[in-house]
């Protein structure tokens, strides 16, 4: 598609158990960005891509949180060992070119539930 | 740190009426602005952005912006609202100083009334 895709769309795990959200970027863009978004929050930023390496991880809340992007364009965000506090929808946005003023494309998001 | 205040939780206003929703920045250098909207269970869509030049910026769906560099406020505008305006609406701020990650607001629900 055109678009950012997320999936899954919704995932609802146990406390303890891991999880892998996927990103597709549009296509041709270079930079990736992973954000947490809370319900009554604005996204909060987790980790900057520009191409395969993290440019900017300075948002991932504690070593629980892990991301890879390993040919330049899939994104995978990992959460080890979840809490119940990780819940949240999270969001992938890409951008083009190494810029800063471009803006950035989001996705629909991954609504991860930790019962 | 680059940081971004939206003051006001909700903004009603009658359709037709124009609107404004607040957004007061804070940077340690040249700020680089964005609007972004979302709808129920759907992602974040770009309105408009002020890089540079002039202050008056115009996006999409009949929005504008202007940035005002004295009182630090980037509050966007709509003419003559409508029903279909309502959404949720975020002002983002990048400080080039500290990489190029997007720092958003808290966000301000718009209901905008028949």
């Amino acid at each position: 598609g055109a678009g950012v895709s997320q999936t899954p769309s919704n995932k609802v795990t146990e406390k303890g158990k891991y999880v892998e959200l996927r990103c597709d970027p549009i296509s041709g863009h270079t930079a990736l960005y992973w954000y947490r978004q809370s319900l009554g929050q604005g996204p909060e930023f987790l980790i900057y891509f520009q191409g395969t390496g993290a440019a900017d991880d300075s948002g991932l809340p504690n070593d629980r949180f892990f991301a890879v992007r390993p040919e330049g364009s899939v994104s995978t965000l990992k959460i080890q060992r979840t809490e119940r506090g990780d819940s949240a929808v999270y969001l992938c946005a890409s951008s083009a070119g190494t810029g800063v003023s471009g803006e950035l494309f989001f996705g629909e998001g991954s609504r991860l539930t930790v019962l | 740190a680059q940081s971004v205040a939206q003051p006001e939780d909700q903004v009603n206003v009658a359709e037709g009426n124009p609107l404004t929703v607040k957004c007061t920045y804070s940077v340690s250098g040249n700020p680089y602005l964005f609007w972004y909207v979302q709808y129920p269970n759907r992602g974040l869509q770009f309105l408009l952005k002020y890089i540079t030049g002039d202050n008056l910026v115009k996006g999409s769906y009949g929005f504008e912006a202007e940035f005002n560099k004295s009182q630090t406020s980037f509050h966007l505008k709509k003419p003559s609202a409508l029903v279909s305006d309502s959404a949720l609406y975020f002002c983002a701020v990048r400080d080039i100083r500290y990489g190029n990650k997007l720092v958003f607001g808290a966000g301000t629900i718009l209901r905008v009334k028949s």
